[in-house]
């Protein structure tokens, strides 16, 4: 166990609906970061926060996609109007560049 | 392009003997290379990094070599266990980027 937890854990969703995901971690990283893994292959970079601060987005990140750290404590992943290709597995680490734990991921299936 | 490849989907090996999971890179700026392990439905798990400046680390049945002349790595783990059935990722990371970056994976098969 990580002590990196995130819900809900799965989530359906028909096409065009909103989502969004939660990321609580261990409290005495300040470094949170977003991953996505689709089937087949390794989990790709979405963006990271120093605290508060959202530092990096890769162009993976669609207008669609906006996530928030809100008091540099739990992080949120939003997903606007849905699209099929989002069906993924969302991760989110903590650590730095030599270590970095992740949580048990939150699947998104979309119809 | 990819810059963290693993070109073995698969590997079998007998419970007991040693396993090798190879990984090549393009990218010479990379500072760390990280080795994880992924069981169905869950987040990776992180098993052991190097830093570019050493060419071998060791943490109990896990050691990983690095070769940066010819930006290849290995995991080794002996002796091999049922447990270690799984998807093992390679990953690298450069300080001024932090991100990881990530193979797409080998799936170990530890047979008894």
């Amino acid at each position: 166990d990580t002590g990196v937890s995130q819900n809900p854990r799965h989530k359906i969703t028909k096409r065009g609906q909103n989502v969004t995901f939660r990321c609580d971690p261990i409290s005495e990283h300040n470094r949170l970061y977003w991953y996505r893994q689709t089937l087949g292959q390794g989990p790709e970079f979405l963006t990271y926060f120093q605290n508060e601060a959202q530092l990096e987005k890769s162009r993976l990140l669609s207008d669609r996609f906006s996530a928030e750290r809100p008091k540099g404590s739990f992080s949120t992943l939003e997903i606007q109007r849905t699209e099929q290709g989002d069906s993924a597995m969302y991760l989110c680490g903590q650590g730095a560049t030599d270590t970095q734990y992740f949580g048990p991921g939150t699947r998104l299936t979309v119809l | 392009d990819q810059q963290v490849k693993q070109n073995s989907p698969s590997l079998s090996v007998q419970e007991g003997r040693i396993s090798i999971l190879n990984c090549d890179y393009t990218n010479s700026m990379f500072d760390y290379f990280l080795w994880y392990k992924k069981y169905p439905a869950e987040g990776p798990t992180f098993l052991i990094s190097i830093s570019s400046i050493k060419d071998k680390n060791e943490d109990g049945r896990f050691t990983v070599f690095l070769n940066k002349s010819a930006k290849h790595l290995s995991l080794h783990i002996v002796p091999s266990q049922p447990g270690d059935s799984a998807v093992y990722f390679c990953a690298a990371s450069a300080i001024l980027h932090d991100k990881i970056i990530f193979g797409k994976g080998t799936r170990l098969h530890i047979l008894p």
